[in-house]
């Protein structure tokens, strides 16, 4: 029982590369949710997808893609890697509105 | 759109009850609670649904003001296992995202 599964869990790119996180859920959940975690700033919401085939921006979308591919798989692409994108990253899946996230265990991601 | 939680943080001994709040500008449909280890993902706690309904099991329960968009985590006779970081979360009535405070650092010493 997987859960969420984030890949890879720790990555550095140089400044200007370009990078796909990868999230999937065995949990036939319908939402997921992609997170960046910077000391002091708490779980700031990157973007979301309420179902398969919608995704919608979160607080801080700048810099960043995603793709719901299917119902399993939501990934977040970096076009152009900077500096100020070195965080923590997690995503989550929920069921529906009336339930708990799942978190994936993370991506340390740093660029340097 | 982010919760505010308070406080930032608090430290307490083993046996000593702590509240932590969680507000917001926007309409409920439900609030979140979450604990993180250093380290490691943010685990679940309890949910609270549109309703005013209070939650809890063993020492840790909550309860939601949906008038007042507040909510408010309670610990009790904490243990030192209640160390780490706090998160509410909240959606909003009608959205399907699903926003996070800034987070409470709980300290619990011997």
């Amino acid at each position: 029982n997987a859960g969420v599964t984030q890949t890879p869990k720790f990555q550095v790119l140089k400044t200007g590369q370009s990078m796909t996180l990868q999230c999937a859920q065995d949990m036939n959940h319908n939402s997921m949710y992609w997170y960046r975690q910077d000391p002091g700033m708490g779980l700031r919401l990157i973007y979301y997808s309420a179902s398969e085939g919608t995704t919608d921006k979160g607080e801080v979308p700048n810099g960043y893609n995603v793709s719901r591919l299917n119902k399993r798989e939501f990934s977040l692409r970096l076009e152009s890697a900077a500096p100020s994108q070195t965080s923590v990253y997690f995503c989550a899946s929920k069921e529906d509105r009336s339930t708990e996230a799942f978190f994936g265990q993370g991506t340390r991601l740093t660029v340097v | 759109q982010q919760p505010v939680q308070s406080p930032q943080a608090v430290i307490l001994r083993e046996g000593e009850d702590a509240v932590i709040n969680c507000s917001s500008s926007k309409a409920l449909y439900s609030v979140h609670w979450y604990r993180q280890k250093h380290g490691e993902a943010p685990v679940f706690l309890m949910i609270l649904l549109k309703g005013g309904e209070q939650k809890g099991h063993d020492k840790i329960s909550a309860s939601f003001n949906e008038k007042k968009q507040q909510s408010s985590l309670y610990l009790t006779a904490s243990q030192l296992s209640y160390s780490g970081t706090y998160f509410c979360g909240t959606m909003q009535t009608g959205a399907n995202n699903l926003f996070f405070g800034t987070g409470t650092r709980l300290t619990v010493i011997p």
